[in-house]
């Protein structure tokens, strides 16, 4: 059965230094999805993205935020200047339309 | 008011209970509704979409009233399997962003 992967699974940073967090959506779908999850917290949306521009995003996807397909098969989120409040499960997610399925997500620790 | 509000919770209840959750919604456009299940560290996992005639998968039957604004979850004979946090998700659009509820943690128990 096709999925959504993600790498990498953990990544530690230090504060101020950029993340680029990779993802494999399946490979007929045509929408695409960042949400992050603080430790505790509920999912948050990022940003959708389809036809190779951002559809919509949510107000924590700021300046320091981009999403890139940069080739048929990745998608991925950047980071510019990674903040304390920036750790946090980062979950990928892509759908044809419908229900969406999630990649197994990203750990990022910012120090 | 949230946009997606669920049951606080936490439910605790024996093997073979019947357990049910509650989920209102605010916004009166929104399109898609979704139960997910989510493992403690783990993605969320589509448990089944909700549709207003009502939809039954196995032991899992999930309701949705628009005029109410609310959907409903009902899980037969819990199993210890069952054991996660279920998460209410509600949609916009059909493929646009995806508002998820704080979630509801159930826990069955031997």
């Amino acid at each position: 059965e096709p999925e959504v992967t993600q790498t990498p699974s953990h990544q530690v940073t230090q504060m101020g230094q950029e993340v680029i967090l990779r993802c494999v959506p399946i490979s007929n779908h045509l929408y695409f999805y960042w949400y992050r999850q603080i430790l505790g917290q509920k999912v948050e949306f990022l940003v959708s993205f389809y036809n190779n521009e951002i559809s919509e995003k949510s107000e924590i996807f700021d300046d320091q935020f981009s999403v890139e397909r940069p080739d048929g098969s990745n998608f991925t989120l950047k980071i510019r200047s990674t903040k304390l409040e920036d750790s946090a499960m980062y979950f990928c997610a892509s759908t044809p339309g419908g229900e969406q399925f999630f990649g197994p997500g990203t750990r990022l620790t910012v120090l | 008011r949230k946009e997606v509000e669920q049951d606080p919770g936490p439910f605790n209840v024996p093997e073979g209970a019947t357990v049910a959750f509650n989920c209102t919604y605010s916004n009166s456009a929104s399109q898609s509704f979704f139960w997910y299940r989510q493992d403690c560290r783990k993605e969320p996992k589509l448990l089944m979409s909700v549709y207003s005639s009502g939809n039954e998968d196995g032991r899992f039957t999930a309701q949705l009233n628009r005029a109410s604004q609310y959907i409903s979850l009902l899980i037969r004979d819990s199993k210890l399997s069952d054991s996660a946090t279920y998460l209410c998700v509600v949609g916009r659009t059909n493929a646009g962003k995806s508002t998820f509820g704080d979630g509801t943690t159930l826990t069955v128990k031997p």
